[in-house]
């Protein structure tokens, strides 16, 4: 069965430091990920996928097989960053949600 | 806004009570995926229909039960409700029936069963 382990429930940086937001995945098929992105009081949104290797909003993430590892990435964390990060695994038609990181993002 | 609208915003019932929670998907999409965000169990996938048609089913439990109708809105019906169905139902809609396509999510219902 899939599985989406985000470590971090909480993760707090200073505006401008690098943030990274770890999420590991266990699935026996070919993997397709996603990062969903809720800020405060508006609804789940998708942030990126993996298979279209874009930068949105200065984050980034690659999928590293060997690792089973999907981390998000972004070298210059601003305020209007902090949010609930969900990393997901698609099976077939459905999603499967890591727990979810809050970012916190001080200034 | 994602064009996702979910009615009612909070519902709060009794134990062993039936409700129902109602998605209007966004215009054109036929896609329509419920979801139930918890506290112990995270955001857990439910069940999608497709056009009218069961698609997919997750971890839903054999008291819910959804349908999707012809104008592909839908509803998911909770029955015997417990205290631990009180959650966060989210609906979301995509435009075919594959999780290639972005799921647009709602802004949930807020379920308390006391």
């Amino acid at each position: 069965a899939q599985r989406v382990t985000q470590p971090e429930k909480l993760l707090s940086v200073f505006k401008g430091a690098p943030v990274e937001l770890k999420c590991n995945y266990s699935y026996s098929g070919s993997p397709e990920l996603f990062w969903y992105v809720q800020y405060s009081r508006q609804r789940l949104q998708l942030l990126l996928r993996h298979i279209s290797r874009e930068s949105i909003k200065g984050f980034t993430a690659d999928l590293n097989k060997g690792e089973t590892s999907f981390h998000l990435k972004k070298p210059f964390a601003q305020e209007e960053d902090s949010a609930m990060y969900y990393c997901a695994l698609l099976s077939g038609s459905r999603l499967t949600f890591g727990e979810g990181t809050q970012l916190t993002v001080n200034p | 806004d994602s064009g996702v609208t979910q009615t009612p915003k909070h519902l709060i019932t009794a134990t062993g009570q039936r409700v129902t929670l109602r998605c209007s998907p966004r215009s054109g999409d036929l896609s329509v995926y419920w979801y139930q965000q918890s506290l112990d169990q995270g955001l857990q996938f439910l069940i999608q229909y497709y056009n009218g048609e069961e698609r997919a089913k997750g971890n839903i439990l054999e008291r819910f039960s959804a349908q999707q109708f012809p104008d592909l809105h839908s509803e998911l019906n909770l029955s015997s409700l417990e205290l631990g169905d009180s959650a966060l139902y989210f609906c979301a809609s995509s435009v075919g029936s594959s999780g290639q396509y972005e799921q647009y999510f709602g802004p949930g219902t807020r379920l308390t069963v006391t």
